[in-house]
């Protein structure tokens, strides 16, 4: 998986607790996205980085937020997760902002 | 318009035979466009990308064919297997504009044996 891992793997929380996935990379890539992907949707952008502190939205960012302090971590973060964000949630990273590689994923289920 | 369309949404094959997968876009800004696979449980793997400066790419098994004018492509599978069984999905990127991949809604493959 291109050397991304993703924590933790698997999750189930109740709808209003906050929840926070990580992305860690060791390619050192200047890119880094978040995607959902559901039945029926594809994969749908949730926010994505290009540097350290630069972030921007994607196509469903609404209830999340991101953060990027260092190259190799993207947080992704629900502030108060709900039914509808139960999803599988993958990162991705890419040098120069188009070929990406993705990690193995996180089933985050929200009861 | 910056949709990419995808079909068909499931696919049977028989073993050896040819798998076909289309993608529609509208952006005419659209210079990159991958293929993904996925197999269950997994995250998407990178198969194969065109550039529109061709018409096509193979790579083994694995053909793109790109039609600038109609602003489709496709993925060909030659003498398909069961391993070859995953979900497929089209992609495409304004690689200059620094946004991220529009993926189509994925077609799933089955290949019997």
């Amino acid at each position: 998986d291109a050397g991304i891992t993703q924590s933790p793997r698997h999750k189930v929380t109740e709808t209003g607790t906050p929840v926070t996935l990580r992305c860690h990379q060791t390619e050192n890539h200047r890119y880094m996205y978040w995607y959902r992907q559901d039945p029926g949707h594809g994969l749908r952008l949730i926010h994505y980085s290009y540097g350290v502190k630069d972030t921007d939205k994607g196509e469903v960012s609404d209830g999340y937020s991101v953060s990027r302090s260092k190259t190799e971590d993207f947080l992704l973060t629900l502030e108060s997760a709900t039914s509808s964000q139960t999803s599988v949630y993958f990162c991705a990273i890419s040098e120069l902002g188009y070929e990406q590689f993705f990690g193995p994923g996180t089933r985050l289920t929200v009861l | 318009q910056q949709q990419v369309k995808q079909s068909p949404q499931s696919l049977i094959v028989q073993k050896g035979g040819i798998s076909i997968i289309n993608c529609a876009y509208e952006n005419t800004a659209f210079d990159y466009f991958p293929w993904y696979q996925q197999f269950p449980g997994k995250g998407p793997a990178l198969l194969i990308a065109i550039r529109p400066d061709v018409s096509e790419k193979k790579e083994g098994r694995f053909t793109i064919s790109f039609n600038k004018s109609a602003k489709q492509f496709s993925l060909h599978i030659m003498d398909s297997q069961p391993g070859d069984s995953a979900t497929y999905f089209c992609a495409a990127d304004d690689s200059q504009a620094g946004t991220a991949l529009i993926f189509g809604k994925g077609t799933t493959l089955s290949v019997s044996s």
